[in-house]
């Protein structure tokens, strides 16, 4: 059973301030996703990496995908109080595969 | 364009009910998920479909069942409804050869009582 540990549990930064989310794994995925999640809301996609290595930016957000597939980051550039939720990270095992495995999830609060 | 319905929003049922949860997918899309998320957790997978075949199954028991329909949308029924079964269910669908990000709908919230 693949599982995805991901840490913080639960953030609570001031605004302007900058902090990364960890998700890892032993398992090698072959793709790997984050999502953001309000309350009573679904996720919501924020970015997909597949290549060992990769980085994507989206404004102030930056992923990062391990070199062996096995471990991600995502880093919050002077957050703001609209970067509060659940982020949950998300791997395939491998490609044909659609079933998700999400991680424990990061509570980000950001304080005005 | 309209995102992944799911209706109702939220459900209260008692235990040893049944009930049963319906996903409209994006227009266009062939393949859909479903997940139970517990609070405080992350979604877990139970099935998906794609073509209105069943291409996956988590580790749920036989009481979780599903099917999709000739337009795609799609029902997930629960049998004998536990207290357990309380969660928010989410339903997910994605294009062909998807593996690159998945839209998921509001979910329906199920409170056994």
């Amino acid at each position: 059973t693949q599982l995805l540990e991901q840490s913080p549990q639960f953030l609570s930064i001031q605004e302007g301030e900058n902090l990364t989310v960890y998700c890892n794994s032993s398992s090698v995925f072959s793709s790997l996703q984050w999502y953001r999640q309000e309350p009573g809301e679904g996720p919501v996609l924020l970015v997909t990496v597949v290549t060992g290595g990769e980085v994507k930016k989206l404004k102030r957000l930056t992923f990062q995908f391990g070199d062996a597939r096995k471990d991600s980051s995502l880093h919050i550039t002077a957050a703001q109080p609209g970067d509060t939720g659940l982020y949950l990270c998300a791997g395939n095992d491998h490609f044909g595969n659609e079933k998700l495995t999400f991680g424990t999830g990061t509570r980000l609060t950001i304080i005005p | 364009d309209a995102g992944v319905t799911q209706s109702p929003t939220h459900l209260i049922k008692t235990r040893g009910q049944h009930v049963t949860l319906r996903c409209s997918p994006i227009s266009g899309h062939k393949s859909v998920s479903w997940y139970q998320q517990v609070l405080g957790q992350g979604p877990q997978f139970i099935f998906q479909y794609y073509e209105k075949e069943e291409r996956g199954r988590g580790n749920f028991p036989d009481r979780f069942s599903a099917r999709q329909f000739p337009n795609y949308s799609s029902e997930l029924n629960v049998n004998a409804l536990l207290l357990g079964d309380s969660a928010l269910y989410l339903c997910a669908s994605s294009p062909p050869a998807g593996n690159y990000g998945y839209t998921f709908g509001s979910g329906t919230r199920l409170t056994v009582v």
